[in-house]
């Protein structure tokens, strides 16, 4: 069982579009990690937000993280094929331990 | 940023043997690691965190006598899946926190067939 949820699981989208992704839990967490991961590596780290109602922005992904800090979601302006790929959020806990989410495959056509 | 590479980068094995995977934090110390496992189209599985002189603590449903873990010194952890089976072919990645509590520094991973 997941501790975090993510939404959708699947996402398949043309170049140009605009999508989110959600991450929920029923817990509390100390921070929360996006990562993206290509197929046979390891996740690569995107942001981390600690503070409830954080927004932070790289480029076109816009980050947030839920007032109660039980809730995440990643906004993608502009999709490109260079999106493509599997993300994953991470809530934080005690001792540097983290929990992923289920993950979003997202699939960005050209 | 810190680096922390894993060997094997893959390995394939036979049913009922052992194979041992190796985590090394290559330009820092960490007193701790996390394993984590990862099937196919799902996401990263936690394990067990790797103390350095202690012992691993094992997340629930982990099989401590499957998955020995041991952490000899402060660059490096080691996981041994012990009489491996197909149901145990996955891909292994090992993190290593950062000075900051929100810092992890992950591994490229280990991919591990069991025929």
């Amino acid at each position: 069982t997941q501790l975090l949820e993510q939404s959708p699981q699947f996402l398949s989208i043309q170049e140009g579009e605009n999508l989110t992704v959600y991450c929920n839990s029923s817990s509390v967490f100390s921070s929360l990690q996006w990562y993206r991961q290509e197929p046979g590596e390891g996740p690569v780290l995107l942001v981390t937000v600690v503070t409830g109602g954080e927004v932070k922005k790289l480029k076109r992904l816009t980050f947030q993280f839920g007032d109660a800090r039980k809730d995440s979601s990643l906004h993608i302006t502009a999709a490109q094929p260079g999106d493509t790929g599997l993300y994953l959020c991470a809530g934080g806990s005690n001792f540097n331990k983290f929990y992923f989410g289920s993950g979003t495959k997202l699939n960005v056509k050209p | 940023g810190a680096v922390v590479s894993q060997h094997p980068s893959w390995v394939i094995c036979k049913s009922g043997t052992s194979v041992k995977i190796e985590c090394r934090s290559l330009d820092f110390q960490a007193t701790t690691m996390f394993w984590y496992r990862q099937f196919p189209k799902q996401s990263l599985m936690l394990m067990a965190t790797s103390n350095e002189g202690s012992k691993a603590t094992y997340e629930q449903g982990v099989e401590k006598d499957k998955f020995l873990i041991n952490h000899a010194s402060l660059t490096l952890s080691t996981l041994t899946v012990t009489s491996a089976h197909p149901e145990d072919s996955s891909f292994y990645i090992c993190s290593a926190p950062g000075q900051s509590s929100y810092e992890q520094y992950f591994g490229p991973g280990t991919r591990l067939t069991v025929t």
